[in-house]
C-alpha cells in the first residue's frame, strides 16, 4: 500500500471547518484514501473513503486531488468532541494485505 | 444495531501467564481481525479471520494465536506473556474480508507485571 504523509499535528477553533490534509504521491489507481480518527484511549472510528471522486457522509467531507498524489478530509464544523488522532491510509480492498496504520495527525479542537 | 464488543475491558496478568481476549463482531459481520497497540509502536495489525479461517498475518511471534468460530466470535489467545505484550488490544469488524472499512471495538487493555 502506498505511504502516507501527514502533519503531525493541528489546531482549530470551536466551530470552524478543520481541514487536515494527507499526501499520498505513489498511491496506486486500485487502492482508496480511508479515514479514521482515534479519540484517546477509545478504538478508532471509521470516517470516509473514497477512489477519486469526493465524498461526503454525515461525519465528512473528503476532497481528493484530481491527480490522486494529495487528500483533504473536511470536519465542516468541528467540536470539542473531534479532538482526536486522525489517520489518512491508501488501501487496496480484497487483497492480502492489512490496514496500515501511520502516526497520524493529532487534531485539537480549541474552545 | 451493536457495535463490536470486546471483553474483558482492562486485564492485569503476570509475566509467563496466559491470557485470552474475546471479540464479538457486528452482526452480520464475518471478518474479525485483531489489532495491538502501544505507545511506541502504534496500531499493528495481529490477524484477520474470515468464515473461521485465518486470511492474514502479522508479524508477531507464534505466542499470540487466534481463532474464529462460526458464529463469527473470535478470540486471540497470548501465550507465555512478556512485560512488552503490556498494550490496548482492538478487535474490528467488517463485513468482507480484507476490508478497509473496519469497525473497532473499544479495545482491551492488558497490563502485564
Amino acid at each position: 500500500d502506498a505511504k502516507t504523509t501527514q502533519p503531525t499535528s493541528m489546531d482549530c477553533a470551536e466551530g470552524r471547518a478543520a481541514n487536515l490534509p494527507c499526501n499520498h504521491s505513489t498511491i496506486s489507481g486500485n487502492e482508496y484514501v480511508y479515514w479514521y480518527r482515534q479519540i484517546h484511549s477509545q478504538g478508532p472510528q471509521y470516517i470516509i473513503h473514497g477512489l477519486k471522486n469526493n465524498e461526503t457522509n454525515e461525519m465528512a467531507s473528503l476532497i481528493i486531488t484530481e491527480d490522486r498524489k494529495s487528500s483533504t478530509l473536511i470536519l465542516p464544523h468541528a467540536t470539542l468532541r473531534d479532538t482526536a488522532v486522525y489517520y489518512c491510509i491508501a488501501f487496496s480492498s480484497g487483497s492480502a494485505r492489512q490496514l496500515t496504520f501511520g502516526s497520524g495527525t493529532q487534531l485539537t479542537v480549541l474552545p | 444495531k451493536a457495535g463490536v464488543t470486546q471483553t474483558p475491558r482492562y486485564l492485569i496478568k503476570t509475566r509467563g501467564q496466559q491470557v485470552t481476549l474475546s471479540c464479538s463482531p457486528i452482526s452480520g459481520h464475518r471478518s474479525v481481525s485483531w489489532y495491538q497497540q502501544t505507545p511506541g509502536q502504534g496500531l499493528q495489525f495481529l490477524f484477520e479471520y474470515f468464515s473461521e479461517t485465518q486470511r492474514n498475518k502479522g508479524n508477531f511471534p507464534g505466542r499470540f494465536s487466534g481463532r474464529q468460530f462460526s458464529n463469527s466470535r473470535s478470540e486471540m489467545n497470548v501465550s507465555t506473556l512478556e512485560l512488552g505484550d503490556s498494550a490496548l488490544y482492538l478487535c474490528a469488524s467488517s463485513l468482507l474480508a480484507a476490508s478497509g472499512e473496519q469497525y473497532f471495538g473499544p479495545g482491551t487493555r492488558l497490563t502485564v507485571t
